[in-house]
């Protein structure tokens, strides 16, 4: 069982909005502003959406955002495309041994 | 741009130790942290561990006792040993690298991952 609690599944239709949560504890998600959000394609690599909560790295579309509130952390998806049907994971520092901690991935279906 | 490439068997004997390594290029393994995952068939995105290039070692408390990483700095490589293997171990396996600093914790580039098989 992951440490970090994902839904399994969302979805969503082409151009509207869904967000995925990830709740943690006061010893990682809420107690660090470390969350760091994956996308996964079928037999593709991981590729970093979101890192330190809100950042987007160079090449990431502005579609994506991220979020945090107390314990939980929050990717949200807007105007959705075909492209973004993929599985998601969200990953947070934690305070203690062994400092990673991980959710156990959503899939999103673009409807 | 840096970029990482996973090698090993993709067939591992049940019992028998997997073992991996992980070449970076367009960068060096010095002053960064390295680590591995996997992804089960059917499951979620599993970190294994990572380790400084200078030798700390972190690793996934469920794998722990079975898992070693190692860092060859005059190679530019990385490697992963899983040691008693059970057909749970069939995964992709992935390499990446860990910013870890200041105000960043997250893991920038990945390898293309590598398939395997626990099977005799």
């Amino acid at each position: 069982q992951s440490a970090l609690t994902q839904p399994p599944s969302v979805s969503g239709s082409p151009g509207q909005s869904v967000t995925i949560s990830c709740t943690g504890t006061s010893s990682d998600v809420g107690g660090y502003n470390y969350v760091s959000w994956y996308q996964q394609h079928p037999g593709r690599a991981p590729k970093l959406m979101i890192y330190a909560v809100s950042k987007r790295p160079s090449g990431v579309p502005d579609r994506f955002s991220g979020s945090k509130s107390g314990n939980t952390a929050s990717l949200t998806i807007s105007g959705l495309q075909a492209e973004d049907e993929a599985d998601y994971y969200c990953y947070s520092y934690e305070g203690n041994y062994p400092y990673v901690v991980f959710g156990g991935g959503t899939k999103l279906t673009v409807l | 741009q840096v970029q990482l490439q996973e090698s090993g068997p993709g067939l591992v004997k049940p019992s028998e130790t997997l073992s991996l390594t992980c070449t970076v290029s367009g960068g060096s393994v010095i002053s960064h942290y390295w680590s591995w995952f996997r992804r089960p068939p059917g499951k979620g995105l599993e970190w294994i561990g990572h380790m400084y290039f200078s030798g700390s070692t972190n690793y996934n408390p469920s794998l722990k006792s079975r898992v070693t990483i190692s860092v060859d700095t005059s190679k530019n490589q990385f490697s992963l040993k899983v040691s008693s293997v059970t057909a749970a171990d069939t995964a992709v396996y992935y390499c990446a690298r860990l910013i870890a600093a200041t105000g960043f914790f997250h893991f920038d580039y990945w390898g293309q991952g590598t398939l395997v098989t626990v099977s005799s």
